[in-house]
């Protein structure tokens, strides 16, 4: 059973603060992992995903993810954030194969203070 | 631009009544799904599809059904609404499940 975990359900930063959001995941096989940002009222869009190679993977606006095998997470940082990132943010696990389906974390709400 | 829409955005149902939602994309993705979001369970799958014709029981696929007419076209029907189907539910299309393009959402509401 493939099972995501956003241990934090609120994080509030003000705005040009460091953020980091944790992930963490249990799986059978080959995965991806995937980050996904939902403003509010919005569907949601998505930010980055890993696969293999390099566990440092860049996405849109400055968002960056890491993977570590060893503590089975992929968390997702800024190094400044904006107002406009104000979100929930979803981690997403879904296994390698073309038919595959992906599941969800329960978000993360990241509310930035001007 | 490449979008996945949906319709209608907002709609009010009675108990016992049919409810179809539609979503159109316009990505070329083979994959599409349907999700419904609620407070405290996140995003869960209702049903998919690998193109047209084709159509997979998601996680949750009690009281609805799904129509894949056209690669373009996605449609999940309700044919008895009851209030526990009260929720926002989305549209997403991608070539593989790991990344995946949503609509804006439709809120239904039935009383």
């Amino acid at each position: 059973t493939q099972t995501v975990s956003q241990s934090d359900a609120h994080v509030t930063v003000f705005e040009g603060d460091s953020v980091e959001l944790r992930c963490n995941y249990s799986y059978g096989g080959s995965i991806y992992l995937s980050w996904y940002i939902q403003h509010h009222g919005r569907g949601l869009q998505f930010l980055l995903k890993y696969y293999s190679g390099n566990p440092v993977v860049q996405g849109v606006n400055g968002f960056e993810a890491e993977f570590s095998k060893s503590d089975s997470s992929f968390h997702l940082r800024k190094a400044s954030v904006h107002w406009s990132d104000s979100a929930v943010y979803f981690c997403a696990v879904s296994p390698s194969s073309s038919f595959s389906k992906l599941v969800f974390g329960q978000g993360t709400s990241l509310p930035v203070v001007p | 631009e490449a979008a996945v829409t949906q319709s209608p955005r907002n709609k009010v149902a009675v108990t016992g009544g049919k409810v179809t939602l539609s979503c159109n994309q316009t990505n070329n993705h083979n994959n599409m799904y349907w999700y419904r979001q609620d407070t405290g369970h996140g995003l869960r799958l209702i049903h998919y599809s690998y193109g047209a014709g084709s159509t997979e029981k998601g996680d949750i696929p009690d009281g609805y059904k799904a129509s894949r007419p056209s690669q373009e076209n996605f449609s999940l029907i309700l044919e008895l609404a009851t209030p526990s189907q009260t929720s926002v539910y989305f549209c997403a299309s991608g070539v593989g499940g790991h990344e995946q393009y949503f609509g804006p959402g439709t809120r239904l509401t039935v009383l």
